[in-house]
């Protein structure tokens, strides 16, 4: 089987950090995705890992160890903006099918 | 820029009838994929296509069909909808992986069906 764990909540204020884990069982795997959903909006895609070690994409940055099976996604300088569900998704085969997390609601307030 | 479109935001219909939800995209993507999001259990496929005519099964197909009869266009079928079909569906496009895996996906819209 395969199954993918993030927290259902985060809450932080404006101008901090935060982050969100992700921890995924799975067979195979190619890399770990993350997108971002506002409410009544499309996922948009943020990042996307297939070594070990950070990305960094201006404010967010993303990270994997694919020996620990575990990722995280880093939210620098937060806006009110962030306020927004973030999934973590693991590429496990080709085609660039995903399987995706329950997700993680973050709140950012003033 | 990529654009998926997804023919009706908004469908309500009764227990028992037929179900067409519609996705095309212009960016000449060869996978196409079927989502359903429900809260709580994030994004769920319900079928892939890698090719026109081509479709793959994902984790939960029960009570779906799908139709690719041209690559831009990727149509989801509810043969006798349920409630319990009720939820946001979600389609979703991207390029071979031959050409680069990126792990993104472009996302239309959306479309919420409500079935009474």
């Amino acid at each position: 089987g395969q199954s993918l764990e993030q927290p259902s909540e985060v809450t932080a204020v404006e101008g901090a950090i935060v982050q969100i884990n992700c921890t995924y069982q799975t067979s195979g795997f190619y890399g770990l995705s993350w997108y971002q959903q506002h409410d009544g909006g499309a996922p948009t895609f943020l990042s996307y890992n297939a070594l070990d070690g950070l990305e960094e994409t201006g404010r967010f940055s993303s990270f994997l160890s694919r020996s620990d099976s575990y990722g995280y996604l880093l939210l620098q300088e937060l806006q009110m903006k962030d306020s927004a569900s973030y999934f973590c998704a693991v590429m496990n085969t080709g085609f660039q099918k995903l399987v995706f997390g329950t997700g993680t609601r973050l709140l950012v307030s003033p | 820029d990529v654009k998926v479109t997804q023919s009706s935001r908004y469908l309500v219909k009764r227990t028992g009838e037929k179900v067409f939800l519609e996705c095309v995209q212009d960016m000449d993507h060869e996978n196409m994929f079927w989502y359903r999001q429900d809260p709580g259990l994030g994004l769920r496929l319900i079928y892939f296509s890698y090719d026109v005519k081509m479709k793959e099964k994902g984790d939960i197909p029960e009570g779906y069909s799908v139709s690719r009869e041209k690559k831009e266009r990727f149509s989801l079928i509810l043969e006798s909808a349920s409630t319990n079909q009720t939820s946001m569906y979600l389609c979703a496009s991207s390029p071979l992986q031959g050409q680069g895996v990126t792990g993104e996906l472009f996302f239309g819209e959306g479309s919420r069906l409500t079935v009474l």
